[in-house]
């Protein structure tokens, strides 16, 4: 069963550091997703692809945060520098995402996440 | 805008006794509703959904239905098992456009004791 891969699993960084983190999506998917989950909280949207174009930044810090998706398969999610409040668990996830299709096409999938612990 | 309550955890259970997890939501669409799950350690896995009105969702003996005049979505199951343990997250998906992102609850974390 294809699935969405995320690396690296674990990330310890200091304060300041810069930090990527990397997805690759289910083949064929068009939709991309980033999300960040608080210990103890749900997953919250960072950014939204649909194919390499952003469709949904608008809880992004972009002060610190970039993401980019240039061939409109894989993706790189950066931060810096790092602050100790980015400590979270980083989730990617992917959808068929076809225009016009059935609602099932926007079903997501998650990959298994990074853990970003910032010291 | 859009948002989720769900039931506060920790949740713990013995084995083969029944689960409910209140969910509510408040929508600006027609949202389509889901259960997500996950295991220690790992990213979530799709439970069960239900995408219109007393739709019900059903995934490994878990059970939810879609009930509009109440905006709720409760996930039952009624004979839980120690691998069940783990957090359960409700969340909604209303599309705007091409945007279908997902709006979470906080999560129920289920511990079932043997």
């Amino acid at each position: 069963e294809a699935e969405v891969a995320q690396s690296p699993r674990y990330k310890i960084t200091e304060k300041s550091q810069a930090v990527a983190f990397w997805c690759d999506p289910i083949s064929g998917h068009a939709t991309l997703y980033w999300y960040r989950q608080i210990l103890g909280q749900g997953p919250e949207l960072l950014v939204q692809f649909q194919d390499e174009s952003v469709v949904d930044d608008s809880q992004l810090p972009k002060d610190r945060f970039s993401a980019e998706r240039l061939k409109g398969v894989d993706s790189t999610l950066k931060i810096q520098p790092a602050e100790l409040g980015d400590s979270a668990m980083y989730l990617c996830a992917s959808s068929l995402g076809l225009a016009g299709a059935l609602r099932q096409s926007y079903e997501q999938y998650f990959g298994p996440g990074t853990r970003l612990t910032v010291t | 805008g859009d948002s989720v309550t769900q039931m506060e955890g920790p949740v713990t259970l013995s084995e083969e006794a029944f689960l409910t997890i209140n969910c509510t939501y408040t929508a600006t669409g027609y949202p389509s509703l889901f259960w997500y799950v996950q295991y220690p350690g790992e990213g979530l896995q799709l439970l069960l959904k239900a995408t219109k009105a007393d739709d019900k969702g059903s995934n490994k003996g878990f059970e939810a239905t879609y009930r509009k005049e109440t905006t709720s979505f409760h996930l039952e199951k009624g004979s839980v098992q120690v691998s069940d343990s783990a957090v359960y997250f409700c969340a909604l998906s209303v599309r705007g456009g091409s945007n279908y992102k997902l709006t979470f609850g906080k999560g129920t974390l289920l511990t079932v004791n043997p």
